[in-house]
């Protein structure tokens, strides 16, 4: 079956430039992640979806940085204003539910900000 | 706050070593373990994970035993194979599942 895909793979954008990354979870899946993988760091805990809600928005880095899921399915992350710092790999992962469910991640995009 | 840190590598081992990887963590409450591996080209997979004190998770010859009292869950394996190469991530959620903490990953090279 289909595993979760995100696309674009590969992202070159300008310092300041937007940039919308896309996630499609597995069908079915209520709970949809989002993390940050920078050079030699491990992955950063950005926010989760249960269904179209977003409980908790603390990861998020900064106020440039959004996230929406609609129909319970697909969802997009948002940079505004991007900086070098913001370069990174950027995973989604779904799963069943939230909870002890197994995360099933995604190859993820890789965004380079010059 | 919470926070998992794991030994940093990389690690490097001969067929049918024995191999473990240090993790311990920072939690408030009691969070559910978890170990995570990214094999070569591939996308993070769950290995194993352990809800609570004393719980032994196991897969694939791997284990680890959630360890209150020494903050600890550290992965094993008596043998290791070629085909173990990979990075291994350490994670922890706290009890109500709202956010995931990952370490930064022990790359594993094993060689014939």
């Amino acid at each position: 079956g289909a595993g979760v895909s995100q696309s674009p793979s590969n992202k070159v954008t300008e310092k300041g430039k937007d940039v919308e990354l896309r996630c499609d979870p597995i069908s079915g899946h209520t709970a949809l992640y989002w993390y940050r993988q920078s050079l030699g760091q491990g992955l950063e805990f950005l926010i989760y979806f249960q269904g179209n809600s977003a409980p908790d928005k603390s990861g998020l880095p900064s106020d440039r940085f959004s996230a929406e899921r609609t129909g319970g399915s697909v969802s997009t992350l948002t940079i505004q204003r991007t900086q070098q710092e913001d370069s990174a790999v950027y995973l989604c992962a779904s799963s069943l539910s939230q909870g002890l469910y197994e995360q099933y991640f995604g190859p993820g995009t890789r965004l380079t900000v010059t | 706050g919470n926070s998992v840190t794991q030994m940093e590598g990389p690690v490097t081992l001969s067929e049918e070593a024995f191999l473990t990887i240090n993790c311990t963590y920072t939690a408030t409450g009691y969070p559910s373990l978890f170990w995570y591996v990214q094999y070569p080209g591939e996308g993070l997979q769950l290995l194993l994970k352990a809800t609570k004190a004393d719980d032994k998770g196991s897969n694939k010859g791997f284990e680890a035993t959630y360890r209150k009292e020494t903050t600890s869950f550290h992965l094993e394996k008596g043998s290791v194979q070629v085909s173990d190469s990979a990075v291994y991530f350490c994670a922890l959620s706290p009890y109500n599942f709202n956010k995931f903490y990952f370490g930064s990953g022990t790359k594993l090279n094993v060689k014939p």
